[in-house]
């Protein structure tokens, strides 16, 4: 079984602040794992995936986080937040695409709302 | 990245009429597409999982029968609500991918719709 824990609820910083939304994971077999950001009104995007290459993952908007076996970790981190980000961020595990015939079911953490404060 | 739409973006209905949502991919071909539902202030919650020409695999727990799935092309799935009740009420949103690959081992992105926004009275 698979799951993803998503430790804040809400986490407010300041502009020019970094950013740390914390996600630990749960799973049976090799994860992927994915950061998604939901803006109101617009689909969920894509931040970064970790799919069993580089621990140290990259996205996009200045975004990264790092997979970390021994703390079945995830976390989400930014040097320095914008205004722009401001939105909810949904940790997310599947199971790698080494299986044959596996449909690769998202599963989504219950997401933490950041709020950037002028 | 590729896009995938919705219509509509929100429908307001009254109790015991059906609703079709229609999710669509427009640069791609979905040979997968996915349906969640939202409620407020949660997470996604996987409902089904169709793929092109065949019958969709429901989770546990969604009645087939109320929510009708059709993946009759690689670009087009429906949702249809089926006598809708207020506890129906809720965010719906669609994801879609292109499965060609999956058994080499590379993993395609799922592309999410911007949601459609259910309220039955």
């Amino acid at each position: 079984a698979q799951s993803v824990t998503q430790l804040d609820s809400h986490v407010s910083v300041s502009e020019g602040t970094p950013v740390l939304l914390r996600c630990n994971y749960s799973s049976s077999y090799s994860p992927s794992l994915f950061w998604y950001v939901q803006h109101p009104n617009k689909g969920l995007q894509l931040l970064l995936k970790y799919t069993s290459a580089a621990t140290l993952v990259k996205g996009i908007n200045g975004f990264e986080a790092e997979f970390k076996k021994s703390e079945t970790s995830f976390h989400l981190t930014k040097p320095s937040a914008h205004m722009s980000d401001a939105a909810e961020y949904f940790c997310v595990v599947s199971r790698l695409p080494n299986y044959g015939g596996a449909t690769n079911k998202l599963i989504f953490g219950t997401g933490t709302l950041l709020a950037v404060q002028p | 990245g590729a896009v995938v739409s919705q219509h509509p973006s929100w429908v307001i209905c009254k109790s015991g009429t059906s609703v079709k949502i229609e999710c669509r991919s427009l640069d791609f071909q979905a040979t997968t597409m996915f349906w969640y539902r939202q409620f407020p202030k949660q997470s996604l919650m996987l409902m089904a999982t169709s793929n092109e020409g065949s019958k969709a695999t429901y989770e546990q727990g969604v009645e087939k029968d109320k929510f009708l799935i059709n993946h009759a092309s690689l670009t087009l799935s429906t949702l249809t609500v089926t006598s809708a009740h207020p506890e129906d009420s809720s965010f719906y949103i669609c994801s879609a991918r292109d499965s060609f690959g999956d058994l080499a081992g590379t993993y395609n992105e799922q592309f999410f719709g911007p949601g459609t926004r259910l309220t039955v009275l």
